[in-house]
């Protein structure tokens, strides 16, 4: 089962730009995750954020959580190149395990 | 430098052969996963393991294996059951951590291609 949703499915862009992509979920979870993937690598670990968070910061990237409406987004502030990747969300539904969501497809454009 | 190694990168198959994927973490981590992605998908869970001798079934485990006789290694091994075993197959770790699940650290990928 795949409790994360993200939205868009593809998001492309302008480089200087800021790209938001939101994850929705259906469960009450311990922490939600963001992930990057490179095409063809592995995931690779960006923030993680707690039930009782609200709002947390890593560099460019703002993640926000919502869990009365039970979502999440990532904001990524003045984009470049290196950022084009797939963005994933995860959810921590006390199982000791993630569930990930399908993925937003990011492209910055030169 | 830790980290985790799955091998092989590209690994082809023919219809009926069981294949095994290998998977070595030196992060001194208890728990690992297995996870499946097909193009443009995200990541569906087959099997994961919480320490030593024991491990559980994620959500799509039919006509798959796997064992963890060593805590740096949790081979999976691909059955002729699988039906559509075509996928790229991602391997991760984690520090134990009680109530939650933290942070995954994933390696490289295997991708398997059955002709």
């Amino acid at each position: 089962s795949q409790q994360g949703e993200e939205d868009p499915q593809a998001l492309s862009i302008q480089e200087g730009e800021n790209a938001t992509m939101n994850c929705s979920y259906k469960t009450s979870i311990n922490n939600l995750q963001w992930y990057r993937q490179n095409s063809g690598r592995g995931l690779v670990h960006l923030i993680l954020i707690r039930s009782n968070e609200r709002e947390k910061h890593s560099g460019r990237l703002r993640v926000t959580l919502d869990t009365s409406k039970k979502s999440s987004s990532l904001l990524i502030t003045a984009s470049r190149a290196a950022d084009t990747a797939s963005y994933f969300c995860a959810t921590d539904g006390g199982a000791q395990k993630l569930v990930f969501g399908q993925g937003t497809r990011l492209t910055i454009n030169p | 430098d830790g980290g985790i190694t799955q091998s092989p990168k590209y690994l082809f198959r023919k219809e009926g052969q069981n294949v095994t994927l290998s998977c070595e973490q030196n992060l001194n981590h208890d728990a690992m996963y297995w996870y499946r992605q097909d193009p443009g998908q995200g990541l569906r869970l087959i099997y994961y393991s919480q320490i030593v001798n024991d491990f559980q079934k994620g959500d799509i485990a039919e006509g798959y294996s796997v064992s963890r006789e060593k805590k740096e290694s949790f081979p999976l091994t691909v059955t002729s059951a699988q039906k559509n075993p075509t996928a790229f197959y991602l391997c991760a770790s984690r520090v134990w951590t009680s109530g939650y699940t933290g942070e995954l650290f994933f390696g490289e990928g295997s991708r398997l291609t059955v002709l």
